[in-house]
């Protein structure tokens, strides 16, 4: 069962712009999220996470907005870069118990 | 499609036993992955196999871990002996091509008291 839905496969953004993510997920059990990035031939790597008690952190030029009663979140990354470029995994976590989305690929365009 | 199938769910054990984590991958997918997660680590890339092949194993933490995968629809990631550092939950994934496309088990809550 797909608790944890990314409904865009890719996403292609030109360099400097802002790119968005988008992630959905259905348990309310879901306290911890995160976002995993991967380059092809490694493993994904771990980005930016929000706790359920924020709806917003910030890193650099990445953001993480939640929006529980939506159950909704999304990654921005402002500017886009080329290196930014990589599949995007969505993850929700309960008690320990992680759940990922299929992930979405992000082109930056030069 | 039932997609990746891991066993067992969660997986108590002592110290210094061995443990065998379980997982079909899709049929019809050339790569299989094994990741650890943590908390403080979050995930972590283990091996993967391509055609049932291991291909990188750098994240194999040390000996007492290995993997197999003996054929195309069943791999493998065994502990021995165990250690309660080792606790943590491992998640298999499969895909049709490297880079994307994951699908990933509901993973193996591992506990090693």
């Amino acid at each position: 069962d797909q608790q944890v839905k990314q409904n865009s496969p890719s996403l292609s953004v030109q360099e400097g712009r802002i790119s968005i993510l988008n992630c959905d997920y259905t348990n309310s059990m879901f306290d911890y999220f995160l976002w995993y990035k991967k380059y092809p031939a490694e493993g994904p790597t771990f980005l930016i996470s929000i706790s359920s008690i924020k709806d917003k952190n910030e890193d650099g030029r990445f953001t993480v907005f939640l929006n529980k009663s939506a159950k909704h979140l999304s990654l921005h990354i402002v500017p886009s870069q080329p290196g930014d470029s990589a599949v995007y995994f969505c993850a929700a976590s309960a008690h320990n118990d992680m759940r990922f989305g299929a992930g979405t690929r992000l082109t930056v365009k030069p | 499609d039932a997609g990746v199938i891991q066993s067992p769910r969660h997986e108590v054990t002592e110290m210094g036993q061995e443990v065998t984590l379980r997982c079909k991958p899709i049929s019809g997918h050339d790569y299989l992955f094994w990741y650890r997660q943590t908390m403080m680590r979050g995930l972590e890339l283990l091996i993967y196999f391509n055609n049932n092949v291991p291909i990188d194993d750098s994240g194999m933490p040390e000996d007492r871990f290995s993997a197999k995968m003996p054929n195309a629809s069943f791999s493998t990631l065994k502990i021995q002996p165990s250690e309660p550092r080792d606790s943590a939950v491992y998640f298999c994934a499969s895909s049709p091509r490297q880079g994307d496309g994951y699908t990933f088990g509901s993973g193996t809550r591992l506990t090693v008291v």
